[in-house]
């Protein structure tokens, strides 16, 4: 089973911060999705990466598939950034996504 | 196409009683997941399908719990005798077949048994 490891738990940032939300995670890896999840339940792919980085807008993702982590950066955050963001490998050979817990995040005006 | 639908979006049912829920997939996707996520908790797999097919099932699939997707389209999932312990969000989602293809989301069902 993979272990997914998301930190912080937790994060309050003011308007306009950068912020960085980490992933590991325990098995080898054929991708990672980014999924952001807002009150009321719904969820939003924002990434899927197998290698590299991604961008797009003002959110940043990178993946190190040897050392087994992935960051997500928002750049110039805004409270419309408050949300749940969560870390999901789909591991080699498997279809199914395995879920971090999440990151919930507070942006303050 | 409007994306991944789920309906209802929140259920209220007593405990001891059957429901069931439907989710319509983005039309061309033939891979369609059903997840369950409980509160403060990252969602958990419980079963795939890829067209009709059911390919894997999550041991957290209990006998009370079936899913169909008779025509490769919609799928539902039932819960028969429903429990407390199963109010959550279920979560549907789907995708193309393919190495790394990308997941789609739809809105969930909420589930409170009283």
């Amino acid at each position: 089973k993979n272990e997914v490891e998301q930190s912080p738990q937790n994060l309050t940032a003011q308007e306009g911060e950068f912020i960085t939300i980490n992933c590991s995670y325990s098995v080898g890896i054929s991708a990672l999705h980014w999924l952001q999840q807002h009150p009321g339940g719904g969820i939003v792919s924002l990434f899927m990466l197998s290698s590299g980085k991604k961008k797009h807008g003002r959110l940043i993702a990178t993946i190190n598939i040897q050392e087994k982590h992935s960051s997500l950066h928002i750049t110039a955050s805004h409270p419309r950034d408050s949300a749940v963001y969560i870390c999901a490998p789909s591991g080699a050979g498997s279809y199914q996504l395995t879920f971090g817990k999440g990151t919930k995040l507070s942006v303050i005006p | 196409d409007t994306g991944v639908s789920q309906n209802p979006r929140h259920k209220i049912t007593k405990r001891g009683q059957n429901v069931t829920f439907r989710c319509d997939p983005i039309s061309e996707h033939n891979r369609l997941y059903w997840y369950r996520q409980t509160l403060g908790q990252g969602p958990e797999f419980l079963t795939y399908f890829q067209n009709e097919a059911q390919l894997e099932k999550s041991r957290l699939l209990s006998d009370r719990f079936s899913a169909e997707r008779p025509k490769g389209s919609f799928s539902t999932l039932e819960i028969q005798r429903t429990e407390q312990g199963d109010s959550a969000m279920y979560l549907c989602a789907s995708s193309l077949q393919g190495k790394n293809t990308e997941a789609f989301f739809g809105q969930g069902t909420r589930l409170t048994v009283v």
